[in-house]
């Protein structure tokens, strides 16, 4: 069964719009660990954010904001006011801690233009 | 602080050719993964160490590839004879791993494998 599932393909946006990302993911874990990666066209994988399966407070950092919703699910991410620089595939990742192993499930990914 | 390093950036190489990749994780963490990345197959993790044991291989696609970890500051991903099918971006990512807590994992900028 796939962990994690990023429906949206590909999006375009013009610059200084507002996008969400979406993220859904499925275990039967209690305890797991969510993540975001961008990576830009130059191929590296950066990371954006990890939260805990136990902590649901959403987070702002700058631009960038993400829900995190365990009755559905769910870990969005929004970037406020796009820009070009923002264009890049993002992917959510998922990280099990009961099944001892620490190895990172990755969604499809979600490739977001950014049109000036 | 430097991040993961990864050598060689591009490999170009003929169907049975050997090929080693090599992985110098990040000074400090005692975890260390290879992942492939392929437009069919997305990002899939292939192998990690955790104190330079290797824990899980079952993404290893068969007995061609191997990889060891003699110390904790380097690593190879080695692929005897490579396949055209082979050809991908590996990455190598590391992590510190404390217990029960999963920190983020931190990628190399990866190796662009072809194989003619």
């Amino acid at each position: 069964a796939q962990k994690v599932t990023q429906a949206q393909t590909e999006i375009s946006v013009v610059e200084k719009e507002d996008v969400t990302l979406d993220c859904v993911y499925e275990t039967r874990d209690t305890t797991y660990y969510l993540f975001w990666y961008k990576q830009p066209p130059s191929g590296e994988l950066v990371f954006l954010i990890r939260r805990n399966s136990f902590d649901e407070q959403n987070e702002i950092s700058g631009r960038y904001s993400w829900n995190f919703q365990k009755s559905t699910s769910s870990f969005n991410f929004t970037i406020t006011a796009s820009q070009v620089v923002d264009s890049a595939v993002y992917f959510c990742a998922l990280s099990e801690a009961q099944t001892g192993a620490n190895n990172l499930f990755f969604g499809t990914g979600t490739r977001l233009t950014v049109i000036p | 602080d430097a991040g993961v390093i990864q050598s060689p950036r591009h490999e170009v190489t003929e169907m049975g050719q050997e090929v080693t990749l090599r992985c110098k994780p990040i000074s400090g963490h005692n975890s260390l993964f290879w992942y492939r990345q392929t437009m069919m197959r997305g990002l899939e993790l292939l192998i990690y160490f955790n104190n330079n044991v290797p824990i899980d291989d079952s993404g290893m696609p068969e007995d061609r590839f191997s990889a060891k970890m003699p110390n904790a500051s380097f690593s190879t991903l080695k692929i005897q004879p490579s396949e055209p099918r082979d050809s991908a971006v590996y990455f190598c990512a590391s992590s510190s791993v404390r217990g029960p807590v999963y920190n983020e994992q931190f990628f190399g900028p990866g190796t662009r494998l072809t194989v003619l």
